[in-house]
């Protein structure tokens, strides 16, 4: 298996919401990744994970809380979005050693009404 | 000045031309670089990976790495309208490989 795969594909939540997204891979990737992804922008790091340990986060607003239950799973919680959050969310995973290759899933893609 | 730079396009082609994408960066300690291609509303997918200044070819893909002038490219022979798409560069910092920087991304189109 050599994917990433996320769930949902498609999420619309109202200021008050509180939601998750999902992330799997079963490639035995150690590093794990949360981005967001605004319209004709590259993708912004938001969150790393290596060794199921939160190793980077990037200033993010606390309304977004991440979760990695085991090496395979990486959870986005989400709670008091607001409508400038929309965007597409992508998870992407890496052997972890060293520099090699992330590998992105399909992403998420968020609308906050 | 930004730490990778592409011209954004869009570019536009005709099918069975060579594509020329190419970045540029200033931070002369990445060392290694990858293209990825995403097509609209889907997530990026890797294309090449290299590490060494000179050229890697994969199929009709060709990437090139000039470290002396912080320059690469992407080259795509015989182009096809499937790979109408973004074209993103990409570099692991060298004191967190974790955190890559991406250039801003070139769209593509080929036209049949």
């Amino acid at each position: 298996d050599t994917e990433v795969t996320q769930t949902p594909k498609h999420l619309v939540m109202g200021m008050t919401n509180k939601k998750s997204l999902k992330c799997e891979q079963h490639m035995g990737h150690r590093a794990m990744y949360w981005y967001k992804q605004k319209a004709k922008k590259p993708p912004e790091l938001m969150f790393v994970y290596s060794y199921e340990k939160l190793s980077i986060n990037e200033s993010v607003p606390s309304r977004f809380s991440p979760e990695c239950p085991n090496s395979s799973l990486l959870n986005l919680h989400l709670h008091a979005l607001q409508p400038e959050d929309s965007a597409l969310y992508l998870c992407a995973s890496s052997q972890g050693q060293g520099a090699n290759e992330q590998f992105f899933g399909p992403g998420t893609r968020l609308t906050v009404l | 000045q930004k730490e990778v730079e592409q011209d954004p396009g869009p570019l536009s082609v005709p099918e069975g031309a060579i594509v020329s994408l190419n970045c540029t960066y200033s931070n002369s300690a990445f060392q290694y670089f990858m293209w990825y291609r995403q097509y609209s509303r889907k997530g990026p997918e890797l294309l090449m990976y290299t590490y060494s200044s000179g050229n890697k070819e994969d199929g009709r893909f060709t990437a090139q790495v000039d470290k002396s002038s912080k320059y690469i490219s992407l080259f795509i022979r015989d182009s096809q309208p499937s790979d109408s798409a973004t074209y993103l560069c990409a570099m692991p910092m060298k004191t967190s490989y974790d955190k890559v920087i991406f250039g801003p991304g070139t769209s593509l189109s080929v036209i049949p």
